[in-house]
């Protein structure tokens, strides 16, 4: 089965606080690809990150982070120091080779307050 | 600006109505999806494009329709026959299908739609 679960429907922080978003696939691909949304109020969502199964090198964007293990198939975001601005609806999403479409999660909320 | 447009942003439909979503992208990308998002819960792929001329039912097609005359247009018909179509609606595009090219590409989203019936 190809699946994506996003166990935290929603989290809240305190601004500043650093915040781990989970996400754990499913897929008997062996070519498959990762990829992180934000979905803020608006509704647009907007790209983050793309990894392919190949590359388990973990990745740093400014206070954004990836984390990237197939040993226990998991795909993890985590934001540094968060903002309000960070406060959003996050989807993971895999795309296997063979299956020509995208598996999205539920979705995790997340709530920065000041 | 290159980009995906998504119009209306909000829309009203009686019961019994068919409505037209429209979807456009300057983007050159030949491969252009359509999703439902209902409150709370992930995407859900209604039809998708990978060519001109040529599309694909999705999960949860029944009750929709969509053509794809141009590359830039995959407008999404909500018809009558669909139970339930209260959702946010989003277009997204991508440069290519795997299977066409040996690789994936992201996909990009559009602002998306509102519908709402009354």
């Amino acid at each position: 089965a190809q699946k994506v679960t996003q166990a935290q429907t929603e989290i809240s922080v305190v601004e500043k606080e650093d915040v781990t978003l989970d996400c754990v696939y499913e897929t008997r691909d062996t070519t498959y690809y990762l990829f992180w949304y934000k979905q803020p109020p608006s509704g647009e969502l907007v790209f983050l990150i793309r990894r392919n199964s190949f590359d388990e090198q973990n990745e740093i964007s400014g206070r954004y982070s990836w984390n990237f293990q197939k040993s226990t198939s998991s795909f993890n975001f985590t934001i540094t120091a968060s903002q309000v601005v960070d406060s959003a609806v996050y989807f993971c999403a895999l795309y296997p080779y063979n299956f020509n479409k995208f598996y999205f999660g539920s979705g995790t909320k997340l709530n920065v307050k000041p | 600006d290159g980009g995906i447009t998504q119009s209306p942003k909000y829309l009203f439909r009686k019961e019994g109505q068919n409505v037209t979503l429209s979807c456009e992208q300057n983007l050159n990308h030949d491969a252009m999806y359509w999703y439902r998002q209902d409150p709370g819960q992930g995407l859900r792929l209604i039809y998708y494009s990978q060519i001109v001329n040529d599309f694909q039912k999705g999960d949860i097609a029944e009750g929709y329709s969509v053509s794809r005359e141009k590359k830039e247009s995959f407008p999404l018909t909500v018809t009558s026959a669909q139970k339930n179509p209260t959702a946010f609606y989003l277009c997204a595009s991508s440069i290519s299908t795997p299977l066409a090219f040996g690789g994936t590409d992201t996909q990009y989203f559009g602002p998306g739609t509102r519908l709402t019936v009354l």
